[in-house]
């Protein structure tokens, strides 16, 4: 079966760093999608990474190793609006996105 | 409009009513996709569509349909609801269906009592 892997929660500090982890098991590989969603909001796109290595946007990179099926996101110098569930999804052999069940983050001041 | 809309935004229905939620978007995409949300579970694929006139079945179509009469819309429709199709509902839409970044409308809550 296909199966993606997050924790469910994370807190961390305003101003620290944070890495979400994400690992998965799916068949086929063409990339892995990192998405952020609000509380009652829809999801918007934050990272594509189809080849292994680092991704950087700003203050949110995303690495990707897809010989261990693993990937993470991280998010430097954490603002309160970071605050949000963030997705994890792979697209596989059939183009179609298998999403995680998200990782809710929570920043304290 | 710019983006994706969806409507209505909530709902709560009677089980055994029919229901079609409607989504629209304007940004000319071939690809267009339905899922559901539900607490503690990720995004599932009901429908998609990888251009107007074609519809392919997700990982949990059944009790809904889709049609894609053209490229901005792609309604869906719960013949029959029933209680276990309470969720949040998103539609998404991509330039195709590869690899291309798929963007989602604001969601629909539906409750089915």
């Amino acid at each position: 079966g296909q199966n993606i892997d997050q924790p469910t929660e994370m807190t961390a500090t305003e101003g620290a760093i944070v890495q979400i982890n994400c690992t998965y098991q799916t068949s086929g590989f063409n990339g892995l999608f990192w998405y952020q969603q609000h509380a009652g909001e829809a999801p918007t796109f934050l990272s594509y990474n189809v080849l292994d290595g680092l991704e950087e946007k700003g203050r949110f990179s995303s690495f990707l190793s897809r010989s261990k099926g693993y990937s993470y996101l991280l998010l430097k110098e954490l603002q309160m609006k970071d605050s949000a569930s963030y997705l994890c999804a792979v697209m596989d052999s059939n183009y179609q996105l298998i999403w995680g069940a998200g990782t809710k983050l929570i920043i304290k001041p | 409009i710019a983006g994706i809309t969806q409507a209505p935004t909530s709902q709560i229905l009677a089980a055994g009513r029919r229901m079609t939620l409607r989504c629209t978007q304007d940004m000319r995409h071939n690809a267009m996709y339905w899922y559901r949300q539900d607490l503690g579970l990720g995004l599932r694929l009901i429908h998609y569509s990888n251009t107007a006139g074609t519809t392919g079945k997700g990982e949990v179509p059944d009790g809904y349909s889709v049609s894609r009469a053209n490229t901005d819309d792609f309604p869906l429709t719960l013949a029959s609801a029933v209680p276990s199709q309470t969720s949040v509902y998103f539609c998404a839409s991509s330039d195709s269906e590869s690899t291309d970044t798929q963007y989602f409308g604001p969601g629909t809550r539906l409750t089915v009592l």
